[in-house]
């Protein structure tokens, strides 16, 4: 069983429809959860991290960790073709490694 | 702003050629990663650096693959030879990364990486 599960998609949804990203992770030890996004043929770029548990908000982001259910979540609001992306979900070792999904591939559809 | 900087951008050889990237992180930071990221999967750490010194080189292929920071700021990946199953994408991060065990947060922020393509 790998670390840091995620559904590679697609996910493909109208444009304006709320998107929520998945992934489910198997060690608690660990305190910080990221999501990066990643354009086609880019490097990864952070959009948020949430330390333990709880919601942290930006904008149309959120992000949420559940630690008794080993979840972590991302929701965009009002979703736009520029979001189109495939998005990545990291938690961070003690030493500052991180551990990756495979990344879902977003499509919004205009 | 300030940007990690990885050059080629893209390369295609042939297998059992020898291939080089390069990496320069952004200024001030003391750890830089590579890594390689097969299409439709998460980035795989091959080599950690601290300054100048490896931290971890675990998942790095010695037989063939080999990195180095020798100054502790620019960093130079090399393949030789190159195989088929090499065809990847490969990306460098650096971050402030004060050390190991210590508590807090510690962003990577990613350079555009090289598409390696292996015939």
């Amino acid at each position: 069983q790998k670390e840091v599960e995620q559904d590679p998609g697609p996910l493909s949804v109208p444009e304006g429809a709320i998107v929520s990203l998945n992934c489910t992770y198997s060690n608690s030890a660990f305190q910080y959860f990221m999501w990066y996004r990643q354009y086609s043929r880019k490097g990864p770029e952070l959009l948020m991290y949430t330390y333990s548990s709880g919601n942290k908000e930006d904008g149309r982001f959120t992000a949420q960790v559940d630690k008794s259910s080993k979840y972590i979540s991302l929701f965009i609001r009002d979703s736009q073709p520029s979001d189109s992306a495939t998005y990545l979900c990291a938690k961070q070792r003690s030493n500052y490694q991180l551990i990756w999904g495979a990344g879902t591939k977003l499509i919004i559809k205009p | 702003e300030a940007e990690v900087a990885q050059s080629p951008r893209y390369k295609i050889t042939e297998k059992s050629q020898a291939v080089a990237f390069w990496c320069d992180p952004i200024s001030g930071h003391a750890t830089l990663y590579w890594y390689r990221q097969i299409l439709g999967q998460g980035p795989e750490l091959l080599v950690q650096f601290q300054d100048e010194s490896v931290v971890d080189d675990s998942q790095l292929p010695k037989d063939r693959f080999s990195a180095e920071r020798l100054k502790g700021v620019d960093s130079t990946l090399k393949i030789q030879p190159a195989e088929l199953g090499d065809s990847a994408m490969y990306l460098c991060a650096s971050s402030f990364g004060q050390g190991v065990g210590l508590a807090g947060y510690n962003e990577q922020f990613f350079g555009p990486g090289t598409r390696l393509t292996v015939l």
